[in-house]
């Protein structure tokens, strides 16, 4: 079975843009989940969805957005980008169940000029 | 609130030298607990959950809901066992992980 995917791999944009990142699941898993790494702040939890809803956000401002499609891939945005959003984002799949294990993908590193 | 507290930032063993990851949370009710790894250049992934009560490569975790703890142990550490590891509380039922901020283990031969 493929593995989690994430597009692009690296990143570069400037303050003030937006950018749209994507994340294509295990084949078969419902559930995407989008975190963000960073030095200071270690993983932070984004926000969770399973069939094309959203299930759970982490305290991210309104800048941070997602959305899950009928295929499951899921894309994740953020608009008006700041210096701080400089950080490597980590989307992982499952099939669902709050204790089904999260496979995680390989990230996709934003650096914000 | 829900918070996971990793005090080490790094730890530095030598091989066969038994090795134990502190882990706190706090979290009011029945959290799903989780140890995840990151090897170098390579994927977060789990290494074990405390409902499952297993070991996986020799490291074992118990739930102490007394101290609010979920350390993990192996009684002889490898150098492949060098990595970053993570714990990780999920609310029961919910689909929102919180980790710690991580322990760095570095086995010496």
């Amino acid at each position: 079975k493929a593995g989690v995917t994430q597009t692009p791999r690296y990143l570069i944009k400037t303050r003030g843009q937006q950018v749209t990142l994507s994340c294509s699941p295990i084949s078969g898993h419902r559930s995407v989940s989008w975190y963000q790494q960073t030095p200071g702040q270690g993983l932070q939890f984004l926000f969770e969805y399973f069939s094309e809803t959203q299930r759970n956000k982490g305290n991210f401002p309104g800048r941070f957005s997602g959305r899950q499609f009928s295929n499951s891939r899921s894309e994740m945005n953020v608009s008006t980008l700041e210096l701080g959003d400089s950080a490597l984002y980590l989307c992982a799949s499952s099939l669902g169940q709050s204790s089904d294990t999260q496979y995680f993908g390989p990230g996709t590193r934003l650096t914000v000029l | 609130a829900q918070r996971v507290t990793q005090p080490e930032k790094l730890l530095s063993v030598f091989k066969g030298a038994p090795v134990e990851l502190k882990c706190n949370y706090s979290y009011s009710g029945s959290p799903e607990l989780f140890w995840y790894v990151q090897y170098s250049r390579q994927r977060l992934q789990l290494l074990l959950r405390h409902i499952s009560r297993e070991s996986i490569k020799g490291f074992t975790a118990d739930l102490n809901k007394g101290e609010t703890s979920f350390h993990l142990k192996k009684p002889f550490a490898q150098e492949e066992d060098s990595a970053m590891y993570y714990c990780a509380l999920r609310n029961t039922g919910g689909f929102k992980t919180i980790f710690g901020a991580g322990t760095r283990l570095f086995v010496k031969a």
